[in-house]
């Protein structure tokens, strides 16, 4: 089975600079998805970045990039000039190619804070 | 565009009652599913359905049951309730497997 893990529990950042968030996944595919969710305190569950395993370039939405590795099993999020607004709960989650009764699978979570 | 909706927001339920957390999307999206969330955890899928009349069970179905008779429409049904079914319910659609998941708002259930 797939499995997700978020290594950091809990990070903090301060307004403007630039945090990494990690996320290592577990799995004998060789095509999946990978996503990082954003939920914030009003626990809407927002979509954050997106990236297909057979791509070889590291998916970017405005200041959100990704660190994919393969071979390594990694896909850390990077939020640059960090904003009050980032402040949530950030999920990473894999998604198999094909359908079997666990689609999508999500990791713990990490907190992060952005700090004034 | 309303995008996920689903109601109610809050419930309270005792032990061994039932009930149906509604969920309804506009997008016209094939792709369906039902998440809990439990305190300091991450989603884990209920069921999901793949179209109407299709559904499959996910992670942790036990104790739910659900029906897709619509594109629009993915009910989730609760019998006899118990204290571990406390929790956060989201449903959420995609318009493909692989795609982008919109998720609804949530249903804080609390079972007493």
């Amino acid at each position: 089975a797939q499995t997700v893990t978020q290594s950091q529990p809990e990070m903090s950042v301060q307004e403007a600079e630039t945090v990494t968030l990690s996320c290592t996944y577990d799995t004998s595919e060789n095509n999946y998805y990978l996503f990082w969710y954003k939920q914030p305190p009003s626990r809407q569950m927002i979509l954050v970045i997106r990236q297909e395993a057979y791509k070889q370039q590291n998916a970017t939405e405005n200041r959100f990039s990704v660190n994919f590795q393969k071979a390594a099993k990694s896909f850390s999020l990077k939020i640059s000039d960090s904003q009050l607004g980032d402040t949530a709960m950030y999920f990473c989650a894999f998604m198999k190619p094909f359908w079997g009764n666990t689609p999508l699978v999500f990791g713990k979570g990490t907190r992060l804070s952005v700090i004034a | 565009n309303a995008g996920v909706t689903q109601t109610p927001k809050f419930r309270i339920l005792k032990i061994g009652q039932s009930m149906t957390l509604q969920c309804t999307q506009d997008m016209n999206h094939n792709y369906m599913y039902w998440y809990r969330q439990d305190p300091g955890m991450g989603l884990k899928l209920i069921y999901y359905s793949v179209g109407a009349g299709i559904t499959d069970k996910g992670e942790v179905p036990n104790g739910y049951n659900v029906s897709r008779s619509t594109t629009e429409d993915f009910p989730l049904r609760l019998e006899l309730a118990a204290p571990s079914q406390t929790s956060v319910y989201f449903c959420a659609s995609s318009y493909s497997r692989g795609d982008e998941q919109y998720f609804g708002p949530g249903t804080r259930l609390t079972v007493t």
